[in-house]
């Protein structure tokens, strides 16, 4: 099946710096990226959606200006977490999929741990 | 209340057993589909479904379209097993999806 990856796997920071984390699809063309966080012993929360060569959509409470997402090709996007607070530890995750298609693939996730 | 239902929550079964995990959702789908995640976090589709049943080694998924509901069984249930299985949905084909709580899944030797 499609492969999606993530990088890095974890990282750790110190608060008020800013951390980007990558989601490739490997072998298709992913028009549509998501972007999910989740909470120990939670479900996935969807923060945005991305379609290449636009802007990205944002959830109700989530911030445009805080979590900053690129989908400038068809096989990468990119969320930067800016000035990174405890608070914003977390496990992010991303799926893809191509134009049309149901099937969502989704990457590793990349553990977050802000100090 | 949530759009995506699963029950029971947490499941502890003895290796070899026959497990369902059910999925209720509360409006039409374009599609259901059933996830896995073991402890280190990764998410593994499992199965796509809009009707009827799929079956990949001993893990079946079944849909029922008019009740808007789902399951997913596994037989002969073994350790390696165990993860939080999740049931997610599409309510338009290719958009974003709503998930289910998750099922904590321990199958004990």
């Amino acid at each position: 099946g499609a492969v999606v990856s993530q990088h890095p796997s974890r990282v750790i920071c110190k608060s008020g710096t800013s951390v980007k984390i990558e989601c490739r699809s490997l072998d298709f063309q992913a028009t549509t990226m998501f972007w999910y966080r989740q909470f120990p012993k939670q479900s996935l929360m969807l923060m945005a959606t991305s379609n290449e060569g636009s802007k990205a959509t944002y959830e109700q409470g989530v911030e445009k200006d805080k979590f900053l997402i690129n989908h400038a090709s068809l096989t990468l996007s990119t969320l930067t977490v800016t000035s990174a607070h405890p608070e914003d530890s977390s496990f992010y995750i991303c799926s893809a999929n191509s134009m049309g298609q149901e099937t969502q693939y989704f990457g590793p996730g990349t553990r977050l741990l802000v100090l | 209340k949530n759009e995506v239902e699963q029950s029971p929550q947490n499941l502890t079964a003895q290796e070899g057993e026959f497990i369902t995990i059910n999925c209720s959702y509360s409006v039409g789908i374009s599609a259901l589909h059933w996830l896995q995640q073991h402890p280190g976090g990764g998410i593994v589709s499992l199965f796509m479904l809009s009707s009827g049943k799929k079956k990949h080694g001993r893990l079946i998924a079944t849909i029922n379209i008019q009740e808007k509901h789902s399951s997913l069984h596994i037989t002969a249930s073994h350790p390696r097993d165990s993860a939080v299985y999740i049931c997610a949905v599409g309510f338009t084909s290719g958009s974003r999806l709503t998930f289910g709580e998750g099922t904590q899944l321990t199958v004990n030797p």
